[in-house]
Parts: structure tokens; C-alpha cells; sequence
């Protein structure tokens, strides 16, 4: 079955204190893993797509990365305003669904 | 940019009433999507459209609808509401990519609307 999960739930940073923020899946097909950062009452907004193992992305201090397995979204000397919850999603070939994990709320205290 | 619109950020109705939510694109997307979001469960795909008049059931599909007459513009419909369908629903749309690259296929979301089923 194919399953997204992330870890962990809730996450609660100092500023500046760096971390990574994990997201595995078990899909036939991977087509490509999206990364997706969503604000308290506003629609997801796109960050990353990766679609190959050894796979990188970078933006501000946000850096994601792809296994066979799972992917690692690692945050860099964290601002407050980087709190957010962040959403990764699968996405098959042969398919148009895209399947979500729960998401990771991440705190960043000033 | 992208911009999806849902025509209501906040919406109260009353147990049974028949309530429709209106997601417009403008970006000229075969895609779009219909999801709820809850806590603790994430993004949950009700319904998703491929093209004009074309529907597929998502996960949950129980107790809505949906209508696409035309391209830009996708219709969730809660036909008879219940308590349980009170949730935060997401409406999204995507390209269908080209060159064989996931690139393209990101979705884009609207802000959301808020209902609460009383």
C-alpha cells in the first residue's frame, strides 16, 4: 500500500538551532517527492521537487534531499519566520494522485 | 503565477443543506483537485478531474460530488452536509507535465475555505 509518513509531528527550535525534518515513503514508482510549506489558515505552497535518488534542492536555508526511501528537508540556522507546517508528497507514474504525509509543524523561537 | 480562487474563506451551514465550493484557475491546468485537510490526518483527495466534464473518485469520496463544465473552473458539492464533513477544503490544480519530468506537476493550491457544518 502506498504510504507517506513524516517525523516528527512537532518540532520546536531555537533560532539558529539547525535540524532536519524526515519524510519516508513506500511507492511503486516514485515519478517525483514534493516538498510544500503551508502557513496557519492558507493553502500549501510549493518549495521543492525531486525526482532521483542522490537528488538536492536548495532554497534560503532550506535544503532537500532524496534516498530510495525517504527524504530529508535539513533547515540552517532557522529564522522565526521559517515556522510553518511543511508537507511532502508522492507522486506515481501512471497516476494523477499525489499521496500527503501529515506534515511537521515546526516552531522557531526567537 | 498560478492563482487559484475559492470563492469563500469561511462558510457556516446548518446539517443537510446542500453546499457547493467554487475553485477557479487561471493558468490554463487540465488538473484539479478537490482535498480536505484535518488535523492529525493530513491532505485527503476527494475528488480530482483530468479534464472538462471528466471526474475520478479520490479516498474519500462519500457524501460529495463534483462538476467541471468548464477548464478553469471545479465544483465541490456536499449534497446533503453532516457535522463530520466540517473541515478545511482545499481546492488545487496542476499541469499535466511534458518531457517525462515530475517538474511540471506541482500542485497549486488555493488559500482554502473553512467549513463548519453546525
Amino acid at each position: 500500500e502506498d504510504q507517506v509518513t513524516q517525523s516528527p509531528e512537532a518540532l520546536r527550535l531555537q533560532e539558529g538551532e539547525s535540524s532536519s525534518l524526515n519524510c519516508s515513503y513506500t511507492v511503486s514508482g516514485l515519478r517525483g517527492l514534493f516538498w510544500y510549506r503551508q502557513d496557519p489558515g492558507k493553502g500549501p505552497e510549493f518549495l521543492f521537487t525531486l525526482y532521483s535518488a542522490g537528488e538536492e534542492k536548495e532554497k534560503e536555508r532550506l535544503k532537500a534531499t532524496l534516498t530510495k526511501k525517504e527524504s530529508f528537508l535539513h533547515i540552517t540556522a532557522p529564522k522565526p519566520e521559517d515556522s510553518a507546517t511543511y508537507l511532502c508528497a508522492v507522486l506515481r507514474y501512471n497516476f494523477n494522485k499525489f499521496y500527503f504525509g501529515s506534515g511537521t509543524k515546526l516552531n522557531v523561537k526567537p | 503565477d498560478v492563482k487559484v480562487t475559492q470563492s469563500s474563506r469561511y462558510l457556516v451551514k446548518r446539517t443537510g443543506e446542500k453546499v457547493f465550493l467554487e475553485c477557479v484557475q487561471d493558468m490554463d491546468h487540465e488538473n484539479m483537485f478537490w482535498y480536505r485537510q484535518d488535523p492529525g490526518l493530513g491532505l485527503r483527495l476527494i475528488y480530482f478531474s483530468y479534464d472538462v466534464k471528466m471526474k475520478e473518485k479520490g479516498d474519500i469520496p462519500e457524501g460529495y460530488s463534483v462538476s467541471r463544465e468548464k477548464k478553469e473552473r471545479f465544483s465541490l458539492i456536499l449534497e446533503s452536509a453532516s457535522t463530520n464533513q466540517t473541515s478545511m477544503y482545499l481546492c488545487a490544480s496542476s499541469s499535466s507535465g511534458t518531457g517525462g519530468s515530475a517538474t511540471n506537476e506541482k500542485l497549486f493550491f488555493g488559500s482554502g475555505t473553512q467549513l463548519s457544518v453546525l
